[in-house]
């Protein structure tokens, strides 16, 4: 498996608390991504980053976040979590935009109460 | 926009069976993506597909695009109980990608 990580792993929140998590890799790769998983929706793209500090939105970015200090991290924040945000978040990194091989972390559960 | 249908949600097969999912877009797409997603784990990238016509195996797994670039199939010849998941397909148009809902597969031993 390509290096990874996400943390936190499992977490409960609530309503209207604010909540980041984050993504690591050690492979360099300029491209990261976070999707959040829903049944019936397979996955969908949040928000991307192309470099350090060069974000964009994706399909579902409302209500999200994001930040990039450096390049193995990439931080995805609810700003105030709503239900509708409960979810698996999957980041995932590529060598180019969307490229061959997107290579995806373990995944972080999140419900929110 | 861009919507990447996935055909069937799900599909029970004893071990030994064939087993073929579907993947419709309602635009052309440039290229299609196949993941595999075991219970409990992340996506795992299979293969991509760009050719029209384009047809490429990996052992017991075939998977086709379509001539138009609007469809993709991937098959499985005799499935083992190792091939247990759920089989998404992603389609990307220009710099967008959208995955279908997914085939949960499950095989009875």
């Amino acid at each position: 498996d390509a290096g990874i990580t996400q943390s936190p792993r499992h977490k409960v929140t609530e309503t209207g608390t604010p909540v980041t998590l984050r993504c690591h890799q050690t492979e360099n790769h300029r491209y990261m991504y976070w999707y959040r998983q829903d049944p019936g929706h397979g996955l969908r793209l949040i928000h991307y980053s192309y470099g350090v500090k060069d974000t964009d939105k994706g399909e579902v970015s409302d209500g999200y976040s994001v930040s990039r200090s450096k390049t193995e991290d990439f931080l995805l924040t609810l700003e105030s979590a709503t239900s509708s945000q409960t979810s698996v978040y999957f980041c995932a990194i590529s060598l180019d935009y969307l490229g061959e091989t997107q290579y995806f972390g373990p995944g972080t559960r999140l419900l929110v109460l | 926009g861009q919507q990447v249908m996935q055909i069937p949600q799900y599909q029970h097969v004893q071990e030994g069976e064939d087993f073929t999912t579907y993947c419709n877009s309602s635009t052309t797409l440039s290229n299609i993506q196949w993941y595999k997603q075991r219970p409990g784990g992340h996506p795992v990238f299979l293969i991509q597909l760009v050719k029209s016509g384009e047809v490429k195996k990996q052992k017991r797994l075939t998977f086709q695009f379509g001539e138009a670039k609007k469809n993709s199939s991937l098959h499985i010849t005799a499935t083992q109980t190792t091939d247990v998941g759920t089989y998404f397909c992603a389609g990307r148009r220009n710099n967008d990608m959208r995955f279908g809902a997914g085939t949960r597969l499950t095989v009875k031993p």
